[in-house]
């Protein structure tokens, strides 16, 4: 079974850019984390998809950040216009249901450069 | 707020030594408690959890206890290898934000043969 997957793994922009991160999650699994960690600190959270339906966004840092998830399938995560503090490594989970029971399967990770 | 504090890194250590990364929190309630690894390359791995105080998570011979009187969850590991070397993330969740989970700022380990 494939686990979750992102595109790209490394991506480089300059100040001003758009950027769109994609996460394909587990086949099946209707609920979709996407995290962030900046300047190697703590791994934190963004938001939470249940299918298509955005279940928290509480962690999104500003409007510059835009997540889908059409048809409850894949995500995606744009930035525009990107700043230099949006530098750090993406990271997408998935999970079948959601709460402490259930785990979360994480992704390897985009790489976001900011230049 | 709850928040999950762990020892910086880098640490060294030789082939066959032993390991501790000490982990601390803080949370309302009684959270389930996490280690996550990320190897090079590779996505963030479950390690091992505790649901509950004094319960011991274990795997790959890697343990850590759930500590309710020291808030502490530390990672042990009696003879560490060259292929342990990666990322240690101490983490956190709540029933009551169970979408989140809150982690530490990640301990990285290398391993001289």
């Amino acid at each position: 079974e494939a686990g979750v997957t992102q595109f790209p793994s490394h991506s480089v922009i300059e100040k001003g850019q758009t950027v769109t991160l994609r996460c394909d999650p587990i086949s099946g699994h209707d609920n979709l984390y996407w995290y962030r960690r900046v300047m190697g600190k703590e791994i934190k959270f963004l938001l939470h998809f249940v299918k298509e339906s955005k279940q928290d966004e509480s962690g999104m840092p500003n409007n510059r950040f835009l997540a889908e998830r059409t048809g409850g399938t894949y995500s995606t995560l744009k930035v525009q216009p990107a700043e230099l503090e949006d530098s750090g490594v993406y990271f997408c989970a998935s999970s079948q249901a959601f709460g402490e029971t259930y785990e979360q399967y994480f992704g390897p990770g985009t790489r976001l450069t900011v230049t | 707020g709850n928040s999950v504090t762990q020892m910086e890194g880098p640490v060294t250590l030789s082939e066959e030594a032993f390991l501790t990364i000490n982990c601390t929190y803080t949370a309302t309630g009684y959270p389930s408690l996490f280690w996550y690894v990320q190897y090079p390359g590779e996505g963030l791995q479950l390690l091992l959890k505790a649901t509950k105080a004094d319960d011991k998570g274990s795997n790959k011979g890697f343990e850590a206890t759930y500590r309710k009187e020291t808030t502490s969850f530390h990672l042990e590991k009696g003879s560490v290898q060259v292929s342990d070397s990666a990322v240690y993330f101490c983490a956190l969740s709540t029933y009551s934000s169970a979408s989140k989970i809150i982690f530490g700022s990640g301990t990285r380990l290398s391993i001289r043969p």
